[in-house]
C-alpha cells in the first residue's frame, strides 16, 4: 500500500522567500505530525494534527511557520521569510490515532535556504 | 539540556561484532520507542517498550527498558552491514502526543 509521501523531495530557495511543503499521509490516518531534522540530530517535533485541528503546535519555532490540514488528510507546512537557519529536512509522519500508535514517516523534504 | 541522551554518538564496527547503544534520561516515561533511519528516508519504528524491565527481541536485536523506565538499551548480536543506520529513541510525555527524539547513534557496520 502507499506510504506517506512528501513533495517536493528537495527545495532550494533564497533567504526571504516563502515556501510550502506538502505531506500526503496514509489513507485513513487521523493523526499527522511534522518534524524538522537538522544534520546529525534527531527529529524535532513541530506540530501535531488530530483530524483538521492542530492539537499541539508548541514545537513551531516562531510565527514564520504555519501548518494547515483543511480536510483532515493532506497537510501543508508553510514557512514565510525563510532564513538560512531554516535549512533542514522536514519530515512528516502519520498514524491511525494519537499516542501509542505507530508513526509512519515520509522520506522528508530537504530544504536549503541560500 | 537534552531530554534524551544517546550514546555513543558514532560507532563503527566490523561485521560479526556485537554492540550496545544506550538511551538515557533523568525523567520517567510511560513508554519508549526505538527507530532506525537510513539516509534519505524517514525513521522506521523497530519496537515500543512499555513496562519497566521489559525485554523485547527482534531477530538479532534485543531491546531493554530500564526498571525505573528512565533508560533503555539496544543490543545487536553479530552485526551485519544492513544494520548500518541512525538509531533513534523517542518518548512521549504523559498527557501529550508530542514525540521527543534523542540525538541518535550513527552505526556503521563494515563488511
Amino acid at each position: 500500500g502507499a506510504g506517506v509521501s512528501q513533495t517536493p523531495s528537495n527545495k532550494v530557495t533564497e533567504k526571504g522567500k516563502y515556501v510550502e511543503l506538502r505531506c500526503d499521509p496514509i489513507s485513513g490516518h487521523t493523526a499527522l505530525y511534522w518534524y524538522r531534522q537538522s544534520l546529525g540530530q534527531g527529529p524535532e517535533f513541530l506540530i501535531y494534527f488530530q483530524g483538521t485541528g492542530a492539537a499541539d503546535d508548541s514545537g513551531l519555532p516562531n510565527d514564520r511557520f504555519f501548518a494547515v490540514r483543511p480536510e483532515g488528510s493532506v497537510s501543508t507546512l508553510k514557512i514565510q521569510r525563510t532564513e538560512r537557519g531554516d535549512s533542514a529536512v522536514y519530515l512528516c509522519a502519520s498514524s491511525r490515532g494519537p499516542g501509542g500508535n505507530e508513526q509512519f514517516f515520509g522520506p522528508g523534504t530537504r530544504l536549503t535556504v541560500l | 539540556t537534552q531530554l534524551l541522551e544517546q550514546s555513543p554518538q558514532f560507532l563503527s564496527i566490523q561485521e560479526g561484532e556485537n554492540l550496545t547503544v544506550y538511551c538515557n534520561s533523568s525523567s520517567v516515561f510511560s513508554s519508549l520507542q526505538w527507530y532506525r533511519q537510513e539516509p534519505g528516508e524517514g525513521p522506521v519504528l523497530l519496537v515500543t517498550v512499555v513496562t519497566g524491565g521489559e525485554v523485547k527481541k527482534l531477530k538479532r536485536l534485543t531491546f531493554q527498558f530500564g526498571d525505573a523506565r528512565k533508560d533503555s538499551s539496544l543490543h545487536i548480536t553479530a552485526a551485519q552491514p544492513g544494520d548500518t543506520g541512525l538509531y533513534l529513541c523517542a518518548v512521549t510525555r504523559s498527557g501529550t502526543y508530542k514525540y521527543i527524539f534523542g540525538t541518535g547513534t550513527r552505526l556503521k557496520v563494515l563488511a
